[in-house]
This record gives C-alpha cells, structure tokens and sequence, in this order.
C-alpha cells in the first residue's frame, strides 16, 4: 500500500521558534509538494520538488523554505514561525505517469 | 495564471439524491482532470479521473468533461451521509513538471 507519512500530526509552537515538518514517501515519486490549507482559502502551494536537491517555489512561499536531500524526504522549514502560519501543512507525492497526488495525513500546527 | 473555479457551497441535498459538483479552469492545456474527496478532518483521495471529452463513470460516481466549454462536472447518483465532504477539482496535463492546482473544493452535505 502506497504511503507518504509526515512526521507530526499536531504541533504547538511559539512566534520565533525554527520548525521542521517531515515528508517520507515510499514510491520513489521523483515529484513532491507542500501545501497549505485553511478556511476558505483551499489547498495553497508552498513549495515543490521535481527531484533530490532541486527545489522550486510555489504560490506562497514567503516566510518558508524546503531541503531535499534524499528522494524519499521533503521537509518544510519555517525558520521563524509566526502566528499566520498557524494551519495544516499538507505534503504530497506524484505519480509522473498519471499525475495522480498521494496525500499525506497532515500536520495541524499552531503557533502561539 | 492557472485558475479554477468552484462554488465553495455547502451543497445540500437529501440522501438518495443527485449531487452536483462543478468546476470551471481557464489553462486550455488542461487535458485531464482529477477529483479528489476530503473528510472533514483528513487529507484529499483521489476519487475520480477523467481525461476525455463526455462521461465517465464509476459506481455512483460521473465525471462530466467538457473541454470546448472548460468545464468539468461530478455527479454523485443516490447520494448517502457518508458522501458528505469536500470535493476538490484539478486540472493536470502529461508531463512530471505540471504543477498541481487546486480549485477551493465544494462542501456537500448529504442529510437523512
């Protein structure tokens, strides 16, 4: 069964604080993105990743930045986190074949 | 810029009923499109795929394409409470370095 797993379902942090959120796939998807999700507002790209070490900005990538250092892991940093990131952060993998995205579960942050 | 468009609802029907979901996109170099289903509290799965001009089907499922008009449609025959979620439209074309976007998604709510 195909998985992305990212690493924290929930986390709490304070303005200022440096957060990691991590992806792991198992289908070796060359493509991967992050996404944000609130209200409203739908499904936001943040960043994405055709391949290791190559990164690329989406819509919204301000306050954010990404490392891929190994096919199978995205991360997402924010290096000082503020209170309008609080939402859930969403990762995904492609099938380059189909084009089909396979979600992770999400990870609900709030920043206080 | 890529634009999808759908009503954000919510869409309410009476279980047993036709459900309707739309969406326009403004990139004619779409060539196929996705629906994705999200449950309230969990991450988008994929439930349909449709590439052609017309219908296709799947169980209760329909996607509707129209290319000429940008438009595509998901009908949900004999709607059930379980139905109830948000439905997400995307417009994909062949190639890994297409970038995903995502119309707001439609709330339905499917009452007994």
């Amino acid at each position: 069964d195909v998985k992305v797993t990212q690493s924290s379902r929930y986390l709490v942090k304070r303005t200022g604080e440096k957060v990691f959120l991590e992806c792991v796939q198992d289908m070796d998807h060359e493509n991967m993105f992050w996404y944000r999700q609130d209200p409203g507002l739908g499904l936001r790209l943040i960043y994405f990743s055709y391949d290791v070490k190559m990164k690329e900005k989406g819509d919204i990538p301000e306050g954010y930045s990404v490392s891929r250092e190994k096919k199978e892991r995205f991360s997402l940093i924010l290096e000082s986190a503020s209170t309008n990131q609080t939402s859930m952060y969403l990762c995904a993998s492609r099938r380059v074949d189909t084009g089909e995205l396979f979600f992770g579960e999400g990870s609900r942050l709030t920043v206080l | 810029q890529k634009e999808v468009e759908q009503n954000s609802g919510p869409l309410s029907v009476p279980e047993g009923a036709i459900a309707s979901l739309n969406c326009t996109y403004s990139d004619r170099g779409s060539q196929s499109f996705f629906w994705y289903r999200q449950y309230s509290g969990k991450s988008p799965e994929l439930i349909m795929f449709i590439y052609s001009n017309g219908d296709k089907e799947d169980g209760r499922f329909t996607a509707q394409l129209n290319k000429a008009s940008q438009y595509v449609s998901l009908l949900i025959r004999d709607s059930q409470p379980s139905d109830s979620a948000t439905y997400l439209c995307a417009p994909h074309a062949s190639g890994g370095s297409y970038i995903p976007t995502f119309g707001r998604g439609t709330s339905l709510i499917v009452h007994p």
